[in-house]
């Protein structure tokens, strides 16, 4: 089956820096790349994805990159603010309906 | 209706009790799931129904076992249940069929049950 690796597991950035986490996958058949946004003591929710046939794609302060050859995809997020602070974690997906998730990165965006 | 409703929030049981999670949409979705989240670690896929049909079950123990009545109700059924079964767990819906979303499946949340075995 696919298996989702995400570094850093941890980040702390400082209020208005960029941050970055990365991903990879192991299956090369996988084609939907979601990233969920997890606060504290809340339920996952989707802050963006991409297709496979995307190589990139950018919503506000929030982009996302696929390398299909290399089988990685990467968040990136510029201008951070406190609120930006939770668990983020990477999925990736074969059929649509076999979301396995990356083990998640806790970002920590100081004032 | 834009959500996904679990019930309980919180649940407590002991090793030989019986009891149920619940989870409801009403966006007609036609996939949902359900997730285990431990502390501090991703959402672990157990079952997914499609058209209220099992499609995948993520060789989950038998003291887990769900049921899905129709489109909008998805229900977890908890027997025999081990300490280390305690964990939030999630009830998650998409809107389609695998294969009729091109392998774009977005997922909406539930809040999730939080269950403590004891």
């Amino acid at each position: 089956g696919e298996n989702v690796e995400q570094h850093p597991s941890t980040l702390s950035v400082q209020e208005g820096d960029s941050a970055v986490i990365k991903c990879t996958y192991s299956d090369s058949a996988s084609n939907y790349f979601p990233w969920y946004k997890q606060e504290l003591g809340k339920r996952p929710q989707l802050i963006i994805d991409i297709r496979s046939n995307v190589g990139e794609k950018k919503d506000q302060r929030i982009a996302v990159t696929l390398n299909k050859t290399a089988k990685h995809f990467s968040l990136h997020i510029t201008e951070t603010q406190p609120e930006d602070s939770a668990v983020y974690f990477c999925a990736a997906s074969i059929l649509g309906n076999d979301m396995r998730f990356g083990a998640g990165t806790r970002l920590t965006v100081k004032p | 209706d834009t959500e996904v409703t679990q019930t309980p929030k919180h649940l407590v049981m002991g090793m030989t009790n019986k009891k149920s999670l619940k989870c409801e949409q009403h966006m007609g979705h036609r996939a949902m799931y359900w997730y285990k989240q431990k502390a501090k670690k991703p959402p672990e896929l157990m079952f997914v129904y499609s058209y209220e049909k099992l499609s995948i079950n993520e060789s989950v123990p038998s003291r887990f076992s769900p049921e899905c009545p129709n489109s909008s109700l998805l229900n977890l059924h908890l027997h025999a249940l081990q300490p280390e079964d305690s964990a939030l767990y999630l009830c998650a819906s998409s809107l389609r069929e695998v294969r009729e979303s091109s392998g774009a499946n977005v997922l909406t949340f539930g809040a999730g049950s939080r269950l403590t075995v004891l």
